[in-house]
């Protein structure tokens, strides 16, 4: 069973570049076969996908946060990481990292992260 | 964007209940939906992917139904460890997942 670990500040200042990791254990993150995700919860509790990433490098962002993010991948660590440029209040959630397979031409997220809050405040 | 919205927003039901969630699609979404439940503090659990496809491990009483703009998330007998809320997912713009708004199931 693979499981999934976010990590990062818990407080970010608005402005500055919000960093978060995800340790990735029981899979490789390498293997290919599964694209890795990061979604947020607002705190009024809409989900937001942020972006995935495959192996090879390719990257696919929500085109409302595009502009912003970068998402990475350490193979050596096994572990994907996030950047959020230019935060504000509205940034403020529980971030989580998800692994997501493709099926059919479905893609879904069949194991996540327990998440980690992020604050955004002066 | 395709928006997805879920009602109903809230719902309170008691052990054994029958309990259905909806969830509508802004235009077809064919069968690419997907179900999760969410409890604070706790990771996030896929339900059922491809709407009606059972994920692994997850109890019986858990089904999905629909295709196109309307689907449907039954539990079939409402159990105390399904206090949750519950979320729909599409893929049928996979360059745009998105989620609908949710439902908090609560004991009556």
């Amino acid at each position: 069973q693979v499981q999934l670990q976010e990590s990062g500040p818990g407080l970010v200042k608005p402005s500055e570049t919000l960093s978060l990791t995800c340790i990735v254990s029981g899979g490789s993150i390498s293997s290919g076969g599964y694209y890795w995700s990061w979604i947020r919860q607002h705190p009024g509790k809409d989900l937001e996908w942020i972006g995935f990433m495959y192996h090879d490098g390719s990257t696919y962002f929500n085109p409302s946060l595009k502009s912003r993010i970068n998402i990475s991948m350490d193979k050596s660590k096994n572990q994907l990481s996030l950047r959020l440029s230019a935060v504000t209040a509205a940034d403020t959630a529980i971030y989580y990292c998800a692994r997501v397979e493709r099926g059919g031409g479905n893609y879904f997220f069949d194991n996540w992260g327990q998440g980690t809050l992020v604050t955004v405040s002066a | 964007d395709i928006q997805m919205t879920q009602s109903p927003s809230s719902l309170s039901a008691s052990v054994g209940d029958r309990v259905t969630i909806t969830c509508r699609a802004s235009q077809s979404s064919g069968t690419f939906l997907n179900w999760y439940q969410l409890k604070p503090g706790k990771a996030p659990k896929l339900l059922i992917y491809s709407a009606s496809s059972l994920h692994y491990g997850v109890p019986s009483r858990f089904s999905g139904r629909g295709s196109g703009t309307e689907f449907t998330l039954t539990i079939s007998s409402l159990q105390p460890e399904d206090i949750a809320t519950y979320y729909c997912q599409q893929s049928f713009n996979p360059l745009f997942l998105t989620f609908g708004g949710g439902t908090k199931v609560e004991m009556k």
